[in-house]
């Protein structure tokens, strides 16, 4: 295995309540990355991150907030879940200086 | 803003036979990869094959290979003697080289290959 866990693999939650994803990576990569899958949209990006405590949007950024506190975590918290976050979660990590990006295997998030 | 485009959302191949998918991107820098990325229905994202932008010389891994035209931004994807096991998704995406921390994997929307017995 490539040393990245997503949890949970599927979760079924409310509109309005908050949900957190977690990306676990045991690599000790500087890069992380989340990204939505949708179809007909492929993947887009919705935050990263270049190191502890440093992260910055990307283009499907509102509505999601990041935070990473250690190296190995980058969690995604979407505050307050609506239908249209029903989408395939994808975390990718990366070393510095390498330009090959690993993927999680995806969390299915369902908003009902 | 970089930008890659899959004009094709479905193709098809007999198995054995050869089949090209099709990915042409945008951008304005000039050192930056190009990936394929294969999702079949477990989901997982399996990178097939990448390319530098720098280098000339088209990248190959075993029955897989690209043709990278720079000057005209296409990135096609061969896949020879097709089998039963590469019906997937197949996802071309980008990734500039900039300094800084602001790289970041660019996709296009993806080509449903299926493979017919």
């Amino acid at each position: 295995d490539a040393g990245i866990t997503q949890s949970p693999r599927h979760k079924v939650t409310e509109t309005g309540t908050p949900v957190t994803l977690r990306c676990h990576q045991t690599e000790n990569h500087r890069y992380m990355y989340w990204y939505r899958q949708d179809p007909g949209h492929g993947l887009r990006l919705i935050h990263y991150s270049y190191g502890v405590k440093d992260t910055d949007k990307g283009e499907v950024s509102d509505g999601y907030s990041v935070s990473r506190s250690k190296t190995e975590d980058f969690l995604l918290t979407l505050e307050s879940a609506t239908s249209s976050q029903t989408s395939v979660y994808f975390c990718a990590i990366r070393p510095a200086g390498v330009y090959g990006y690993t993927f999680g295997s995806g969390t299915r998030l369902t908003v009902v | 803003a970089q930008t890659v485009t899959q004009s094709q959302p479905e193709m098809s191949v007999q198995e054995a036979e050869t089949v090209t998918l099709s990915c042409t991107y945008d951008t304005s820098e000039s050192d930056y990869y190009l990936f394929w990325y294969k999702q079949p229905p477990s989901r997982q994202m399996i990178l097939v094959i990448r390319q530098e932008a720098y280098k000339q010389q088209n990248a190959t891994e075993n029955r897989f290979s690209v043709n990278f035209q720079k000057a005209a931004k296409s990135f096609s994807l061969k896949i020879s003697d097709s089998q039963l096991g590469d019906a997937a998704m197949y996802f071309c995406a980008y990734s500039h080289t900039a300094q800084g921390g602001s790289e970041k994997l660019v996709f296009g929307k993806g080509t449903k290959l299926t493979v017919n017995p």
